[in-house]
Parts: C-alpha cells; sequence; structure tokens
C-alpha cells in the first residue's frame, strides 16, 4: 500500500528563519516518484520538484533544497531563510505509475514578518 | 513549465442545477487527467482519473452518476456536477500528466473551481 505521511500540521516561523517540512512515505514498489507541491491562499497547487526513486541526490533550487534518503523512505523539503511570501500549504505526494497519486495531509506553514 | 487551465474559476449555483467545469491542458496534450475535491483545510482527494477516449474511472465513493467526467480530446476533460446540492460545494481541482517530447511525467495542476450550491 501506498502512503505518505506529513506529521507536522502547522509550523510557524519568524523571516529568514530557515524550516524544514517533513515527509514520509510507504511504498513497496522499486520504482516510485516523489513531488512537492505548494497551495498558497489563492488555492493553486503549484509544482516544486519531482524526484526518482532511483535518484538520490539531493536538490537545491535558490532558498529550496530536497533530501531524499531511502533508508529512512523520507523526503524533506526545507526553505533557507523563509520569505511572508512562502507563507503556503505545502503537500508531499508519492506516485509509482502516474496512475493514482498519494498525497499527504499537508503541512501549513505560517512566516510572519 | 507546463499549464492547466480550469473554468470556471468560481461558480455560485441553486440546488438541483447543474454545473460543469472544464480542464485544459494549454500547451501539452494528456492522454490522464485526474478530479480532485478539497474540503476546507484537508488534503486533497482523488474523484476519478479520465482517460482520453474511454471512460473514466472513480474512486470508491464517488457517484458517478453525480459527477459526469468527459475527456473529449488530449487538451480537455469536463466534470459536470448533476443536480448539485449544498453538501456538493466544495473546491475542485483537475490535474493533468504531462509526458513526452523530452519533459519529464509529471502531473500539473489546474488553479481550481470553488463551487458553491445555494
Amino acid at each position: 500500500a501506498q502512503k505518505v505521511t506529513q506529521a507536522q500540521t502547522e509550523i510557524s516561523v519568524v523571516e529568514k528563519e530557515d524550516v524544514t517540512l517533513d515527509c514520509v512515505y510507504e511504498t513497496r514498489d522499486t520504482t516510485y516518484y516523489l513531488f512537492w507541491y505548494k497551495q498558497p491562499p489563492s488555492g493553486e497547487l503549484v509544482f516544486l520538484i519531482r524526484r526518482n526513486s532511483f535518484d538520490e541526490q539531493n536538490e537545491i533550487s535558490g532558498r529550496y533544497s530536497w533530501n531524499f534518503q531511502k533508508s529512512t523512505s523520507s523526503f524533506n523539503f526545507t526553505i533557507t531563510a523563509s520569505q511572508v511570501v512562502d507563507s503556503a500549504v505545502y503537500f508531499c505526494a508519492l506516485t509509482n505509475n502516474f496512475n493514482k497519486f498519494y498525497f499527504g495531509s499537508g503541512t501549513k506553514l505560517n512566516v510572519k514578518p | 513549465g507546463a499549464v492547466v487551465s480550469q473554468h470556471p474559476s468560481r461558480v455560485i449555483c441553486k440546488s438541483g442545477t447543474s454545473v460543469k467545469i472544464e480542464c485544459r491542458s494549454l500547451d501539452f496534450q494528456a492522454t490522464t487527467m485526474f478530479w480532485y475535491r478539497q474540503f476546507p483545510k484537508q488534503s486533497l482527494m482523488l474523484m476519478a482519473t479520465s482517460n482520453e477516449g474511454s471512460k473514466a474511472t472513480y474512486e470508491q465513493g464517488v457517484e458517478k452518476d453525480k459527477f459526469l467526467i468527459n475527456h473529449a480530446s488530449l487538451t480537455l476533460s469536463t466534470l459536470t456536477v448533476t443536480s448539485a446540492h449544498p453538501e456538493d460545494s466544495s473546491f475542485y481541482i483537475c490535474s493533468a500528466i504531462s509526458a513526452g517530447g523530452g519533459v519529464q511525467i509529471t502531473q500539473y495542476f489546474g488553479p481550481g473551481t470553488r463551487l458553491t450550491v445555494l
């Protein structure tokens, strides 16, 4: 069975602080894909990153970085020097064949000025 | 990046009427589109998977006669909420799978449609 757990329901930080959003997944498949999406108050989900199971390289994109560790089945997302515009709900998602996606419950990030 | 549009963005209707929501992939062909429903402060709930040229696959508990899905072309899928009732009020989101042309397969979302049934 596929499952994604985002244990942090809500996180509040002050601007310029670093923050890490946790994502733990479960799957029996050896090939799978992980995603992070951002959902700002407007409601539209914005694609942030996709990671294949066979590529464990960590990735950095500006202030965003992702730490993929198969040994712990985690795909954590770190925002460095957070900004108010980072305030949103962030979803982690998993799929093995693009026929169905499994979403975590989301983490609401509040960045205060 | 790939763009998915959704129309209308917001609709208010009377109980008993039907509402059609369109989902279009603007710059890529999408053989598969998904329809989700999201309640306030909750995650996305998959309603159905729509494949071009075939019948949609509905998730357990989703009434296929109430939520009609048509995927007539590789760039358009529609969701019709028939005989809408207040409990159908929700945020409906479509997504499309992009593939081919050297682009990594990824799910892109439309901006969502907020349905309010009075």
